[in-house]
């Protein structure tokens, strides 16, 4: 799998939008790109994926540039709660899940 | 109606202890799998299970030992603990037959041995 590189910490005020990082220039053509959070004290959380296109859902939306190398993930609104790691990974469809989590963006949303 | 639950969600051991813990997942997925988080905050896959048959074993100790009785149970069990072992374990499980699916996780088991 792909590696990915993150910023390692990012400030946002409550209420922004909070865009996350994530180059993963040697992705290859069927590799995924996947987005998790942690929450203090708790377990990893899906937020979204996407191959080549744009994706959104509740959660967030998630930006692919063209050339697949990079994308962001773009938390429209954020609130105190959404003060996590991030973590920005890439996969294959097909790997059983051999994930390897990085070091992750630490996100810290400030009133 | 906890997707992946873990039990206990903290334990706390003597080292040279044997202790395991437990996962169940309630979501249908074929595959699970143990992840480890030390003090430094990095998550490392240790084990994954497809369909109860040991699909990944990274470089763990023959100390530990996964178990899976079923394609919804992996639990883990560490013979003679170490103070290396100290760290917080994550269950996770996913449906490897849909390809593009993505892991869902347990709260984690704290374990500190002493």
């Amino acid at each position: 799998d792909a590696k990915t590189t993150q910023p390692p910490s990012m400030d946002c005020a409550e209420g922004r939008a909070a865009n996350l990082p994530c180059n993963h220039s040697t992705i290859s053509g069927n590799e995924y790109v996947y987005w998790y959070r942690q929450i203090h004290s708790q377990g990893p959380q899906y937020i979204i994926h996407g191959l080549k296109n744009n994706e959104t859902n509740e959660m967030a939306s998630l930006i692919i540039t063209e050339d697949r190398k990079s994308s962001t993930l773009i938390l429209p609104h954020a609130t105190l709660r959404d003060t996590a790691v991030y973590y920005c990974i890439v996969r294959r469809p097909t790997n059983a899940g051999k994930s390897t989590f990085g070091d992750g963006t630490t996100l810290t949303v400030k009133p | 109606d906890t997707a992946v639950s873990q039990t206990p969600k903290y334990l706390v051991t003597q080292m040279g202890n044997d202790k395991s813990i437990k996962c169940e997942q309630n979501l249908g997925h074929d595959t699970m799998y143990w992840y480890k988080q030390d003090s430094k905050k990095f998550l490392k896959i240790m084990f994954s299970y497809n369909n109860k048959e040991l699909i990944i074993n990274e470089t763990v100790p023959n100390r530990f030992s996964p178990k899976s009785p079923d394609k919804a149970h992996l639990n883990l069990h560490i013979n003679s603990l170490e103070l290396g072992d100290s760290a917080v374990y994550f269950c996770a499980s996913r449906s490897l037959g849909q390809g593009d699916s993505p892991l869902h996780f347990g709260n984690g088991t704290r374990l500190t041995v002493t």
